[in-house]
């Protein structure tokens, strides 16, 4: 198994720009989660999903859009970049929606900046 | 709401010492309770977790955690410190009373692990 993947690893855009950060799963997870980390502040949570066709709104979801076609893939879409967005991305995934004692795995990351 | 703290930016402890990161908690219903670590440019790593059970959990690397109700705390602790055990480190909360399974993070503890 390949995990969490996410792509790309490193992103540089300018104001305005829209993009797609990848993430896909191979482990057949019903739960898939997107979240930012900033430097003192932790991981927030952006987006998440319990299943196939549902989303729901995290912490910070202003600016991001997702959707969840598939189970394998949730990606996340920066409408128009500001440069408060530049973070980290962290895409995470568990074995099921509502799964409190299930752990969370977390793909590498995609580091963004936005000029 | 659910809140976790991690009430130190840093913690430094030199090799061969025990060490031990702090986390404190706030939920509704019944806690379940993660670590993670994430080493330099790359994701996190689960490291253990509290679901119920014994209150001293045993997790990856050596490191073990305590979970104590009436003080809503889950430090983690290891006997021997490591140079390599340097990293950023994340507490997380579920909270067993809602539905979606969503994890709430700390905001993150350095350890410096000094020869």
């Amino acid at each position: 198994n390949a995990g969490v993947t996410q792509t790309p690893k490193f992103q540089v855009l300018k104001t305005g720009q829209s993009m797609t950060l990848q993430c896909a799963q191979d482990m057949n997870h019903e739960y898939m989660s997107w979240y930012r980390q900033d430097p003192g502040m932790g991981l927030r949570l952006i987006h998440y999903s319990v299943g196939a066709g549902i989303t729901d709104q995290g912490e910070v979801p202003n600016g991001y859009n997702v959707s969840r076609s598939t189970t394998e893939d949730f990606p996340l879409r920066l409408l128009s970049a500001a440069p408060s967005q530049t973070s980290v991305y962290f895409c995470a995934s568990s074995y099921r929606a509502g799964g409190h004692t299930d752990t969370q795995y977390f793909g590498p990351g995609t580091r963004l900046t936005v000029l | 709401a659910q809140s976790v703290a991690q009430p130190e930016d840093q913690v430094n402890v030199a090799e061969g010492n025990p060490l031990t990161v702090k986390c404190t908690y706030s939920v509704s219903g019944n806690p379940y309770l993660f670590w993670y670590v994430q080493y330099p440019n790359r994701g996190l790593q689960f490291l253990l977790k509290y679901i119920t059970g014994d209150n001293l959990v045993k997790g990856s690397y050596g490191f073990e955690a305590e979970f104590n109700k009436s003080q809503t705390s889950f430090h983690l602790k290891k006997p021997s410190a490591l140079v390599s055990d340097s990293a950023l480190y994340f507490c997380a909360v579920r909270d067993g009373s809602g539905n979606t399974g969503k994890l709430i993070f700390g905001q993150g503890t350095t350890l410096q692990v000094k020869p």
